[in-house]
């Protein structure tokens, strides 16, 4: 099975940076997704990994390590906009590609 | 062109109706799911189909009965609606069974309240 664990809440100024972090176990990694969901609307796709390391899609990045399970999401120049709901999702080969998400972290920007 | 479209986006029943939901994509996509998200905000698989074949089943109570008449379409019925069915039900697709960055395009959710 899977076990995704996201911190559940978390505030940040506008302008700043903010760090979500997602660890996860599983039996058959192959690939973790990010995705936003503003309230009140679908999930839509942020960024991938599937090798280690840092994927950077203009002011959203996301890090991966295999080996501990871990991957963040990085926001910079954060905007009021970003205030949304982020999943972390995990793709399991083991089982038809299966996308488990966690629980999802609700990032509050204030100004 | 909406990729992903569910109807009816609301739906407000009595317990121990029967409903259905409908999606249908419009991407060319093999594989299409139906996520649950509850009013915690936990979306939780419930089922997929690649090709119009059932290919993950969660542990989802029988009354909830997927189809896939064709490999655009998933719908979802539900006898005997309870209470805690009320929920937000996504519709996603995805290219192929999940390889490479093949993402889930999700439709914009039918919001299931059952009193």
């Amino acid at each position: 099975g899977q076990n995704i664990d996201q911190p559940t809440e978390m505030t940040a100024t506008e302008g700043a940076i903010v760090q979500i972090n997602c660890t996860y176990q599983t039996s058959g990694f192959n690939g973790l997704f990010w995705y936003q969901q503003h309230a009140g609307e679908a999930p839509t796709f942020l960024s991938y990994n599937v090798l280690d390391g840092l994927e950077e899609k203009g002011r959203f990045s996301s890090f991966l390590s295999r080996s501990k399970g871990y991957s963040y999401l990085l926001l910079k120049e954060l905007q009021m906009k970003d205030s949304a709901s982020y999943l972390c999702a995990v793709r399991d080969y083991t089982n038809a590609g299966k996308s488990t998400f966690g629980d999802g972290t609700t990032l509050t920007v204030k100004p | 062109d909406t990729a992903v479209s569910q109807t009816p986006k609301y739906l407000v029943t009595q317990m121990g109706n029967d409903k259905s939901i409908k999606c249908e994509q419009n991407l060319g996509h093999d594989t299409m799911y139906w996520y649950k998200q509850d009013s915690k905000k936990f979306l939780k698989i419930m089922f997929s189909y690649n090709n119009k074949e059932l290919i993950i089943n969660e542990t989802v109570p029988n009354r909830f009965s997927p189809k896939s008449p064709d490999k655009a379409h998933l719908n979802l019925h539900i006898n005997s609606l309870e209470l805690g069915d009320s929920a937000v039900y996504f519709c996603a697709s995805r290219e192929g069974l999940g390889s490479g960055a093949n993402v889930l395009t999700f439709g914009a959710g039918s919001r299931l309240t059952v009193l």
